[in-house]
């Protein structure tokens, strides 16, 4: 069974510099996806952004980056000149060919201004 | 919006009572899903549905049981609550194909005493 790891369960940042959270995972699978969702206080979970295994580029949104090592299994998230609204929970998944998405056990990240 | 709303948002009911959660969507999305969130677990799986009447178990479906008699509507069942039961309770929606990941409901608090 594939699992997902986040090893920090809290980090803190001042506004406006950069952060960089942890995930890694384990799969025998050679074709998935991977996820960084966001959880605000207002509990909605928010899709930040999503990696595919087979394209080597890493993929961007705006502030949010990744940094995809396929055969470290490590995939994690970058959040560049950070704000107060980025504070929340951020869940690593990963998604195989079970159509199931399996959570790391997440990370609070606090912004302090 | 994804067009995923759950029912109720917040409930508390008595050990040994039936409880049912109801997720509703109007994206004739395949599959549904039912996550529970307990703090340091992250999210974990209880049962999923891939169609109508087709449903699977996820890795913590003891006490649970779902059903899904119409594309739009997957109810989730708590037989006999129990305080270990006591979790948010997220459903969450996919059209399937591995690029997707989920568009998740708000969330249920269920509160068990």
């Amino acid at each position: 069974a594939q699992t997902v790891t986040q090893s920090q369960p809290e980090m803190s940042v001042q506004e406006a510099e950069t952060v960089t959270l942890s995930c890694t995972y384990d799969t025998s699978e050679s074709d998935y996806y991977l996820f960084w969702y966001k959880q605000p206080p207002s509990r909605q979970m928010i899709l930040v952004i999503r990696q595919e295994a087979y394209k080597q580029q890493n993929a961007t949104e705006n502030r949010f980056s990744v940094n995809f090592q396929k055969a470290a299994k490590s995939f994690s998230l970058k959040i560049s000149d950070s704000q107060l609204g980025d504070a929340a929970m951020y869940f690593c998944a990963y998604r195989g060919g079970s159509e199931k998405l399996v959570f790391g056990k997440g990370m609070k990240l606090t912004v302090n201004p | 919006d994804a067009g995923i709303t759950q029912s109720p948002r917040h409930k508390v009911t008595e050990t040994g009572t039936p409880v049912t959660l109801r997720c509703h969507q109007t994206e004739n999305h395949r599959y549904m899903y039912w996550y529970r969130q307990d703090p340091g677990h992250g999210l974990r799986l209880i049962h999923y549905s891939y169609g109508v009447k087709d449903t699977d178990k996820g890795e913590v479906s003891d006490g649970y049981s779902v059903s899904r008699s119409k594309t739009e509507d997957f109810l989730l069942t708590l037989e006999s609550a129990t305080s270990s039961q006591t979790s948010v309770y997220f459903c969450a929606i996919s059209e399937g194909g591995r690029s997707y990941g989920y568009t998740f409901g708000s969330g249920t608090r269920l509160t068990v005493v």
